[in-house]
């Protein structure tokens, strides 16, 4: 079955420390993974997306995530959290359904202390 | 530019009664529009896939008859919960997708049936 795995539901990190995000996915084909992060008030914004090529793959706000297919994971990782990243982060695969869906994790809520 | 709206933000409606939501795609055509309801703290679960001109698909234990899904134009697709009861009360999000594994996400409709 596919499906997407966000182990850890609550982070709180210190303004200005490095934070990791865990996704896993299964998926039994080529997976397209994406990283979107939700703020109040707000649609998901797109933080970066693994489709081919490069595993380690850069997005916006400095984000980046790391797909390695050995572990069916993609975490996602930023080198120094600001106050302004505290959010719901949400971790999907792309499956071909028909047209197409995306699966969801479901999200990890970081808490960033100031 | 890739800006989804959805309208209302906010919606209280009556046990019984029928309510309306709009998504539109302001600056792009999109062939599919999704359909997603998340639960407090919880994933987005997509609830339908819509093609502009052709019947939604639903997922499995939706219920068509309740989530009424039109597709009418490239920039407008509307969820209409009938017969709406308190466990219908959600936050309604949708999005809109241009091409494949491509998705813009609205801001969320919240829906209490009183």
């Amino acid at each position: 079955a596919q499906s997407v795995t966000q182990p850890d539901i609550h982070i709180t990190v210190s303004e200005g420390a490095s934070l990791e995000l865990r996704c896993n996915y299964s998926y039994g084909a080529t997976p397209y993974l994406f990283w979107y992060v939700q703020s109040p008030g707000q649609g998901l914004q797109l933080l970066l997306k693994y489709f081919s090529g490069d595993t380690l793959v850069q997005g916006i706000k400095g984000f980046e995530a790391e797909f390695k297919r050995s572990q069916s994971s993609f975490n996602l990782r930023k080198p120094s959290v600001h106050w302004s990243d505290a959010a719901e982060y949400f971790c999907a695969v792309g499956v071909a359904s028909g047209t197409y869906k995306y699966i969801f994790g479901t999200g990890t809520r970081l808490k960033v202390l100031a | 530019g890739a800006v989804v709206s959805q309208h209302p933000s906010r919606v209280i409606c009556k046990s019984g009664t029928s309510v309306k939501i709009e998504c539109r795609s302001l600056d792009f055509q999109a062939t599919t529009m999704f359909w997603y309801r998340q639960f407090p703290k919880q994933s987005l679960m997509l609830m339908a896939t819509s093609n502009e001109g052709s019947k939604a698909t639903y997922e499995q234990g939706v219920e068509k008859d309740k989530f009424l899904i039109n597709h009418a134009s490239l920039t407008l697709s509307t969820l209409t919960v009938t017969s709406a009861h308190p466990e219908d009360s959600s936050f309604y999000i949708c999005s809109a997708s241009p091409s494949t594994y491509e998705q813009y996400f609205g801001p969320g409709t919240r829906l209490t049936v009183t």
